[in-house]
């Protein structure tokens, strides 16, 4: 099984370009989560999707925005990059039954906005 | 607000010594409690949880963790630790208010020297 697959791997973008990160996962997850890693600040939310075509804002929304139109993918989006979008971000997806509650996590998109 | 704390930025042990990686937690309600670790340039990856039951909780690698309610800690341990644990390891809640987001502490840096 691959997982959660996260691509691209790394990236450097211009302040104002647009991209997409793509996560697709393969164990038919219900719940799937962005999460953007910087120095000293741990993991912090961007957004999350707990099923198909339903998407919520998580700690940090603000210049990113998410869809789930098929139930193994959920793409972010940045519309217009600013530097402050430097970060390592993260996929992770959990299915839904509380039994077996943990996060999977995709091996990290390493972008740069210069 | 649910908050997670991990008070230290890194730990330092010697291999074969007992290692403990510090978490404090605020919550409503009942905690679900995670421990992740994070080797050099992957992903996150599940250690163990505390859902409800036994106060010790063993996890993956040789690793446990004690819930304690009465100070809101879920404190990492290993009674002897390898130079090959040495990463970044996150404690994470659940929010227990329905909307299935996880949140992360700041991670700790564990380095067991030989």
């Amino acid at each position: 099984n691959a997982g959660v697959t996260q691509t691209p791997k790394f990236r450097v973008l211009k302040t104002g370009q647009s991209m997409t990160l793509l996560c697709a996962q393969d164990m038919n997850h219900e719940y799937m989560y962005w999460y953007r890693q910087d120095p000293g600040m741990g993991l912090r939310l961007i957004h999350y999707s707990v099923g198909e075509g339903t998407t919520a804002k998580g700690e940090v929304p603000d210049g990113y925005n998410v869809s789930r139109l098929k139930k193994q993918n959920f793409l972010l989006g940045l519309e217009s990059a600013a530097p402050s979008q430097t970060s390592v971000y993260f996929c992770a997806s959990r299915t839904g039954e509380s039994t077996n509650e943990k996060l999977f996590f995709g091996s990290g998109t390493q972008l740069s906005v210069l | 607000a649910q908050s997670v704390a991990q008070p230290e930025d890194q730990v330092n042990v010697a291999e074969g010594n007992p290692l403990t990686v510090k978490c404090t937690y605020s919550v409503s309600g009942n905690p679900y409690l995670f421990w992740y670790v994070q080797y050099p340039n992957r992903g996150l990856q599940f250690l163990l949880k505390y859902i409800t039951g036994d106060n010790l909780v063993k996890g993956s690698y040789g690793f446990e963790a004690e819930f304690n309610k009465s100070q809101t800690s879920f404190h990492l341990k290993k009674p002897s630790a390898l130079v090959s644990d040495s990463a970044l390891y996150f404690c994470a809640v659940r929010d227990m208010t329905g909307t299935y987001k996880y949140i992360f502490g700041t991670g700790t840096r564990l380095k067991v020297l030989a």
